[in-house]
């Protein structure tokens, strides 16, 4: 989920499992929605990307649901490793040609 | 494969002193962003540029400014940091605006402001 103050939300989630990341937005005129995940001491990497016409698209071991009624937004490892232990966000186009708007993001804990 | 650069992965400079980060693109994206992270804030805007020699103030603006001359090059300038501007600093370019506005980012720059 999204943060709160000062302190990032934390899943942790052991090897193997599958782990789910969530996301609230809050303007109904969204349209475009991304996922990154963003290593220790590296820049944020684009992993999967909706348009508010889908609900579902699948990558590779991932897949983003998209729930308009409720504008929820979430983010499904399959099969989680160590790798991908890092801090993902969530982004958001509001509409128009403003820039996206980001997540204050989820940091993920694969325990071996 | 997108690939931006970042002319420093970490820097140190003295209040008062004029800093300059340097950020380049290589696929001759239109629109390119500037971020500062800051623990449990998450990525906020500082300025963005939608063409050469143009610029738009994001939502923390206040002591920074950019040049956009070269369509692959974007800089932010601290014209006199402070020590509350010590942060991680991310640089991003995009193809698109609006839909499918994908952004590429580079890997950082960490400043310290003594």
């Amino acid at each position: 989920g999204e943060s709160v103050g000062l302190h990032l939300p934390t899943l942790s989630v052991q090897e193997g499992d599958n782990s789910i990341i969530n996301c609230a937005y809050s303007n109904s005129a969204s349209d475009y929605f991304i996922w990154y995940k963003q290593e220790s001491g590296k820049g944020p990497q684009f992993i999967i990307d909706i348009r508010s016409n889908m609900d579902k698209r699948q990558g590779q071991r991932v897949t983003v649901l998209l729930n308009k009624t409720v504008k929820h937004l979430s983010l499904q490892i399959a099969a989680t490793q160590p790798g991908d232990s890092a801090v993902y966000f969530c982004a958001e186009n509001r509409g128009g040609n403003t820039p996206l708007v980001f997540g204050k993001g989820t940091r993920l804990s694969v325990i071996a | 494969d997108v690939k931006v650069t970042q002319s420093s992965r970490y820097l140190v400079k003295r209040t008062g002193e004029k800093v300059f980060l340097e950020c380049v693109q290589d696929m001759d994206h239109e629109n390119m962003f500037w971020y500062r992270q800051d623990p449990g804030l998450g990525l906020r805007l500082i300025y963005f540029s939608y063409d050469v020699k143009m610029k738009e103030k994001g939502d923390i603006p206040e002591g920074y400014s950019v040049s956009r001359e070269k369509k692959e090059r974007f800089s932010l300038i601290l014209e006199s940091a402070s020590t509350n501007q010590t942060s991680m600093y991310l640089c991003a370019s995009s193809l698109f605006r609006g839909l499918q506005e994908t952004q590429y980012f580079g890997p950082g720059t960490r400043l310290l402001v003594l």
